[in-house]
C-alpha cells in the first residue's frame, strides 16, 4: 500500500513570497490532515478535511494560509504572504475514516520550508 | 540517563538497555493516546496506541502505561537498538463533542539516542 505523498520535500522562499504544498492521501482515506511542525516541537494541527470539507481549522492562520481538497482526494496547502516564523515542516497525514476513536492518522514525509 | 537540551529532552541508552520515555498529557478527559516515532526527514510513524478504558498496552518489544490519575504516559521499549534513534513523541486525543471528529494534540518530544 502507497504512503502518504507530498511534494515538494524542500522549499526556500524570501519572505512575502508565495508557496503551496501538495499532498496525496493514502487511497480510500476520507480524512486528511496539514500539520506545522518547527523544529523541536510536536506537530500542531493547523487544518483537518473529511473528504473534501473542512472539519476543523481553527488554529490555521487564514489571513496567510489556506487550503483546499477539492475533489475528496489530493490537497493543496498554500501560504501567501510568508513571513520569517513560517519556517517550518509542514505534514500531510491521513486517516481512513476520521471519527473513530482509534483511527490511525498516517504521515507523510514532509517539506521543509525555509523562510529567508 | 535523561537531560534536557536546547530543544529536546534527550535518553541516551546503550544498545540492549530497555528505554523508559515518559509524557505528561494535558486533558483529563482525552480518551486516547499514541506513541510516534519520527526519524531525521521523515514523518512521524504510529508505533502503539492505548484507550483511557486501559492502563497498559504490550507490541512488539513495547509497551505503553497509562496513569489516568496522574495524567502520565510511558513508552517502554525493549532491548534498544540503534534503529530506535529518533524522537518519540505522545499524542492524546481530547474529546471532540461538537465535531466528533478525531483530532490530536501532540506533546513536546523526546529525542532517543542509542549507542552501540
Amino acid at each position: 500500500e502507497a504512503g502518504v505523498a507530498q511534494s515538494p520535500r524542500y522549499k526556500i522562499i524570501e519572505k512575502r513570497q508565495s508557496v503551496a504544498f501538495w499532498c496525496n492521501p493514502i487511497s480510500g482515506h476520507a480524512t486528511l490532515y496539514w500539520y506545522q511542525q518547527i523544529l523541536g516541537q510536536g506537530p500542531k494541527l493547523l487544518i483537518q478535511f473529511q473528504n473534501n470539507g473542512v472539519v476543523d481549522d481553527s488554529q490555521l492562520p487564514k489571513d496567510r494560509f489556506s487550503a483546499e481538497r477539492l475533489k475528496g482526494v489530493d490537497s493543496t496547502l498554500k501560504i501567501q504572504p510568508a513571513k520569517l516564523e513560517d519556517s517550518a515542516v509542514y505534514l500531510c497525514a491521513s486517516s481512513l475514516v476520521g471519527t473513530r476513536i482509534t483511527d490511525t492518522q498516517y504521515f507523510g514525509p514532509g517539506t521543509r520550508l525555509t523562510v529567508l | 540517563g535523561e537531560s534536557v537540551g536546547l530543544h529536546l529532552p534527550t535518553l541516551s541508552v546503550q544498545e540492549g538497555d530497555n528505554s523508559i520515555i515518559n509524557c505528561a498529557y494535558s486533558n483529563s478527559a482525552s480518551d486516547y493516546f499514541i506513541w510516534y516515532k519520527q526519524e531525521s526527514g521523515k514523518g512521524p510513524q504510529f508505533i502503539i496506541d492505548i484507550r483511557s478504558n486501559m492502563d497498559k498496552r504490550q507490541g512488539q518489544r513495547v509497551t505503553v502505561l497509562l496513569n489516568k490519575t496522574v495524567k502520565h504516559l510511558s513508552l517502554q521499549i525493549a532491548a534498544t537498538q540503534p534503529g530506535d534513534s529518533a524522537v518519540y513523541f505522545c499524542a492524546e486525543r481530547p474529546p471532540q463533542p461538537y465535531s466528533g471528529y478525531s483530532t490530536l494534540t501532540f506533546g513536546k518530544g523526546t529525542m532517543l539516542l542509542v549507542s552501540p
